[in-house]
């Protein structure tokens, strides 16, 4: 079993739906948790970070992290097809900073 | 946000040749950098952790006397493929560790595309 489970997708909706993207995961010992969004040919580009437990709002996307369940999801509001890309979870323990990727999401945003 | 840059973004070379990749971390100091390996259609797998002064840090299977990785200061951080061969191709990405007190997380670099012929 992987550390972190992600679904690879392909997800596609229509411009303007409501994304949720998700990770689960097995390690109780992660606290920071992050997504990241990478277009093709690009590196990743950090999107939500957070630490511990709760939600996080920044703009259209927001973050919840679930410890209890081991599970953290990333919400996209008003889709846009520039939205489309690949979306990585990765998470990390306090004593070792080294991150533990999802396998990455596609997300089609179709206009 | 934090800014990594890479150079080059792009690099093809014969076979035997060796290539070197540069990370710098623009706005900030990185006491570590991280060098990423990426497949099409695939996950980041990290390559090794690079400390400012000291040695590398390989994962399993990585070997260190192909790919060379310096940390000479505290915003740059250099990759050396050795005798490249075609199965080198690939995705090159590095990070540089940005940690504060309420915060801990990798800011990354465009990647380098290498392709060995």
């Amino acid at each position: 079993q992987k550390e972190v489970e992600q679904d690879p997708g392909p997800l596609s909706v229509p411009e303007g739906a409501i994304v949720s993207l998700n990770c689960t995961y097995s390690n109780s010992a992660f606290q920071y948790f992050m997504w990241y969004r990478q277009y093709s040919r690009k590196g990743p580009e950090l999107l939500m970070y957070t630490y511990s437990s709760g939600n996080k709002e920044d703009g259209r996307f927001t973050a919840q992290v679930d410890k209890s369940s081991k599970y953290i999801s990333l919400f996209i509001r008003d889709s846009q097809p520039s939205d489309s890309a690949t979306y990585l979870c990765a998470m990390s323990a306090w004593s070792n900073y080294q991150l533990i990727w999802g396998a990455g999401t596609k997300l089609i945003i179709k206009p | 946000g934090a800014v990594v840059s890479q150079h080059p973004s792009w690099v093809i070379c014969k076979s035997g040749t060796s290539v070197k990749i540069e990370c710098r971390s623009l706005d900030f100091q990185a006491t570590t950098m991280f060098w990423y390996r990426q497949f099409p259609k695939q996950s980041l797998m990290l390559m090794a952790t690079s400390n400012e002064g000291s040695k590398a840090t390989y994962e399993q299977g990585v070997e260190k006397d192909k790919f060379l990785i310096n940390h000479a200061s505290l915003t740059l951080s250099t990759l050396t493929v050795t005798s490249a061969h075609p199965e080198d191709s690939s995705f090159y990405i590095c990070s540089a560790r940005m940690g504060t007190a309420s915060t801990d997380t990798q800011y990354f670099g465009p990647g380098t595309r290498l392709t060995v012929l």
